[in-house]
């Protein structure tokens, strides 16, 4: 079956501007999480989706957003991006978010310059 | 708030070799214990998870232990092989707000030399 897709692979950002990634998880699968892996801090939490409710958050500044759709797709956006938002930006989805079955995505590389 | 240390940072060994991996977290009320490999530019896959209530779990070559009371947890590789060159990365689950949610260590770093 078709892992979790996350596109695109690479962008790259001037400061300032905002930036849309897309996540489309294992077909079933409703819950889809955020990470953010950057050298310094590792894998960060994000947010969680299940069944288009988010149902927890990281601690992370009001720029950084998501949604996710009918039909389980999610995205997240950076609003006026800054340096240090450089970072793998990683989707995982689980069939419920129960804490376990997770399958991640290889991410989208996000450089801001 | 749940801290989860990896140690050592990065590790290199012989092929052949048996190796233990580490990791350690601050709060014991986590509902499960996973590791997880990442290669370079990759995502994360899934190697074994250790539910709350075992001590224990293995997978061909790979064996982890879990001492919930302590907060630590081992990984260990039997008979280590190239292909096991990789970031090795613990995470703890646990529920808040509703959800479970996973909290990594910054991973140990495995090269294995043929």
């Amino acid at each position: 079956k078709a892992g979790v897709t996350q596109t695109p692979r690479y962008l790259i950002k001037t400061r300032g501007q905002q930036v849309t990634l897309s996540c489309s998880p294992i077909s079933g699968h409703r819950s889809v999480s955020w990470y953010q892996q950057t050298p310094g801090q590792g894998l960060q939490f994000l947010f969680e989706y299940f069944s288009e409710t988010q149902r927890n958050k990281g601690n992370f500044p009001g720029r950084f957003s998501g949604r996710q759709f009918s039909n389980s797709r999610s995205e997240m956006n950076v609003s006026t991006l800054e340096l240090g938002d450089s970072a793998l930006y990683l989707c995982a989805s689980s069939l419920e978010a129960r804490g376990v079955g997770y399958t991640f995505g290889s991410g989208t590389r996000l450089t801001v310059v | 708030k749940q801290e989860v240390t990896q140690i050592p940072a990065a590790l290199s060994v012989p092929e052949g070799e048996n190796l233990v991996l580490n990791c350690s977290f601050t709060d014991s009320a986590i509902y499960n214990l996973q590791w997880f490999r990442q290669d370079p530019g990759k995502g994360l896959t899934s190697l074994l998870l250790i539910q709350s209530s075992q001590r224990e779990q293995t997978s061909g070559r790979l064996n982890a232990s879990l001492d919930k009371s302590s907060g630590r947890s081992t990984l260990y590789i039997a008979a280590s092989q190239p292909g096991d060159s990789a970031t090795y990365l613990c995470a703890v689950a646990y529920s808040g707000a509703g959800s479970y949610q996973l909290t990594f260590g910054k991973g140990t770093k495995l090269s294995v030399i043929p």
